[in-house]
Parts: C-alpha cells; sequence; structure tokens
C-alpha cells in the first residue's frame, strides 16, 4: 500500500519569512495530492490540492509543487502570518473510485509574531 | 447539509463499554470515510463506503470495531468492548463519488475512554 512521510515534524518560523513542507509518497500510481490545515481542536481542511498531470499550483500565498519521477510533492507559505499556525498533513491517493487518502505524520507550523 | 456532521462531539465511556458514533455526510457524496487520529498523531484510515460497492474495511484496528452505512447516507462506526488505547478522535469525512480524493471533514467525535 501507499506510505507518505512528511518532513520536517515541526517547523518555526519569524512573521513574513517562507514556510516549506515536503512530503514523499510510495505508490507510482498516486495521481492526487492534497493539502489540508488543521487548527488546534478543529476538523482538517483542505487548503490546496494537485494532480499529476501539472506540477506546480499556486493560491495566493499558497503553493504546491510535485516531482512524479522523485515521488515527492512541497507545501510552500509565504509572507507567513500568525494565523497560518496551525498542523499541516499532506496526503496521497490513486484518483479513482475506490481510492482512499493516506496521510503523512503532519508538521505543527509555529509562525512568531 | 451545509457539512459533515458527528454526533456526539465527546464521549466519555468506562472500560469494557461499547460505543457508537454517527456521521452524517454532505448530502449527495456517495464515498464515506472514517479515520482515527490520537493524540499529536496523523490520521489513521480506518474504513471506507463507497455507494453500493462493499466498503473497504482493511484500515480497522480489531474486530472490536466495525461500522455500517445505511440507506447510502448516515454512517454509525461502533467499538465494542472499549479499550483505553481506544480513546482518540474520530474524524469522519465524505466525497462525491467523481472526485474520490477530495475530502470533506466533520468535526469529530473525541472519544475518552477511562
Amino acid at each position: 500500500g501507499e506510505n507518505v512521510e512528511q518532513h520536517p515534524s515541526t517547523l518555526s518560523v519569524q512573521e513574513g519569512d517562507s514556510a516549506v513542507i515536503k512530503c514523499t509518497y510510495s505508490d507510482s500510481a498516486s495521481n492526487y495530492f492534497p493539502w489540508y490545515k488543521q487548527e488546534l481542536g478543529k476538523r482538517p481542511q483542505l487548503i490546496i490540492d494537485i494532480r499529476s498531470n501539472v506540477g506546480e499550483k499556486k493560491d495566493q500565498r499558497i503553493a504546491v509543487t510535485l516531482n512524479k519521477t522523485a515521488k515527492h510533492f512541497s507545501l510552500h507559505i509565504t509572507e507567513t502570518q500568525p494565523e497560518d499556525s496551525a498542523v499541516y498533513f499532506c496526503a496521497a491517493s490513486r484518483e479513482t473510485s475506490g481510492s482512499r487518502l493516506t496521510f503523512g505524520e503532519g508538521t505543527q507550523l509555529t509562525v512568531n509574531p | 447539509g451545509a457539512g459533515v456532521s458527528q454526533s456526539p462531539s465527546n464521549k466519555v465511556t468506562e472500560k469494557g463499554k461499547d460505543v457508537e458514533l454517527r456521521c452524517d455526510p454532505i448530502s449527495g457524496h456517495t464515498a464515506l470515510y472514517w479515520y482515527r487520529q490520537s493524540l499529536g498523531q496523523g490520521l489513521e484510515f480506518l474504513i471506507y463506503f463507497q455507494g453500493n460497492s462493499a466498503p473497504d474495511k482493511s484500515g480497522l484496528p480489531s474486530d472490536r470495531f466495525s461500522a455500517e452505512r445505511t440507506g447510502g447516507s448516515v454512517s454509525t462506526l461502533t467499538i465494542q468492548r472499549t479499550q483505553q488505547e481506544d480513546s482518540a478522535v474520530y474524524l469522519c469525512a465524505s466525497s462525491l463519488e467523481w472526485s474520490a480524493g477530495i475530502q470533506y471533514f466533520g468535526a469529530g467525535t473525541r472519544l475518552s475512554v477511562l
């Protein structure tokens, strides 16, 4: 089955700096890679996703890059703000009916004012 | 509905008792998933329902865990003879069949086994 590894487990940055979280996956058939943000005590919420037919996707201060050859993908947050502080999870799946997401272990991001 | 709804939000039970957790998916979503999140950990897949297909139960940790989905909508996760290691937040998610990857999560049920 799929195995997703996520690094780092904790990340602390100063407000305004960039943050990068990296994930690797094992199943070469995986073709859908979402990122979820989970604030303390809240439900995970999708913030951005990418499919294997593109290498990069951006949404304002958030971007995701995908390298299918190396089987890794990354989340980039620019101009970080204190409200970006949360746990971020990457995931991977085969986007077909019957697929399921395999999640990474999460990264606790802290943005210091 | 506006989103995935789970009940109860919190459940405290004694070791050895059975518990039932409920999930109401987003209307029209045919896929429903259960995950378990232990304190400070990632999301552990438990079980997945897709339409009328047989569920994928490969993530259930033991035969004390079971789930059903009646009428293709509401799902119940049952844990029999609860153990302290079952304490966790149980999250439900749903997705449209045509886009199985985008999952929307409920707020979860925090289960505490004393």
